[in-house]
């Protein structure tokens, strides 16, 4: 199984900063097969990036990803005040199933 | 615009028995593959299963392997998850997620609002 880390476990930033949260892969993952979802209380997980950059349907193009092989970045350019949030990395290999990182919280300096 | 809408959960005691449901709308629901993920109260993201759009195929983590059987009936849009032997590691909220692009990345477009499954004496 690949196991994700996710850093900072916690962010502390103002309105207008900007976001950089990491996942690392425990094992090289094609870029095609890691994903980022955003979480707020209450609700279900909503994608926001697959192939490890490319924005889901209707995702402002404030949120970008990057990274390939075990590093991977999801960079909020500028928080607005509905990006606080739990995010989460997600990585799906056929012999290895699907693992999600165990989130990073962005939550209001 | 598509909906999936869970249903089922409850309290139940250690070795009980639990029946999920997930009605989808909204799209053509046979040709999608689904998957059910669980979390845990404060706790993150675990993927249980997922089946093929005609559900012939299934596929299930290793903690629910054997107790838990997904199932799916294209003629009513409607996904089950029947879950046995329950322990308490299994309380979560379940959500059903709807996979695009025929399976071949198994990445989540649309989720449901999930459904809170309790194992407790």
């Amino acid at each position: 199984e690949i196991v994700l880390t996710q850093s900072p476990g916690t962010l502390s930033l103002s309105p207008g900063e900007r976001a950089i949260l990491s996942c690392r892969a425990s094992q090289s993952v094609s870029s095609r097969f890691l994903a980022w979802y955003q979480q707020k209380p209450g609700q279900a997980p909503r994608l926001l990036i697959y192939g490890a950059s490319t924005r889901a349907t209707g995702i402002p193009d404030r949120f970008s990803g990057s990274g390939s092989g075990t590093d991977f970045t999801l960079t909020i350019s500028r928080l607005e005040p509905e990006d606080f949030a739990i995010y989460y990395c997600q990585q799906y290999g056929s012999s290895t199933g699907v693992t999600f990182g165990p989130g990073t919280k962005v939550d209001i300096k | 615009q598509v909906q999936l809408v869970e249903s089922g959960g409850g309290l139940v005691k250690p070795g009980g028995s639990l029946r999920l449901s997930c009605a989808a709308s909204g799209f053509t629901f046979s040709d999608y593959y689904m998957s059910w993920i669980r979390q845990a109260p404060g706790k993150g993201l675990e993927w249980v299963s997922y089946i093929s759009s005609s559900g012939s195929t299934t596929f299930y983590a290793d903690s629910v392997k054997a107790r838990f059987t997904f199932s799916r009936d294209n003629a009513k849009n409607s996904l089950y998850l029947q879950m046995n032997s329950l322990t308490a590691e299994d309380t979560a909220v379940y959500y059903c997620a709807r996979v695009p692009g025929g399976g071949l990345v198994e990445i989540y477009d649309h989720w449901g609002q999930g459904t809170l499954g309790t194992v407790s004496s």
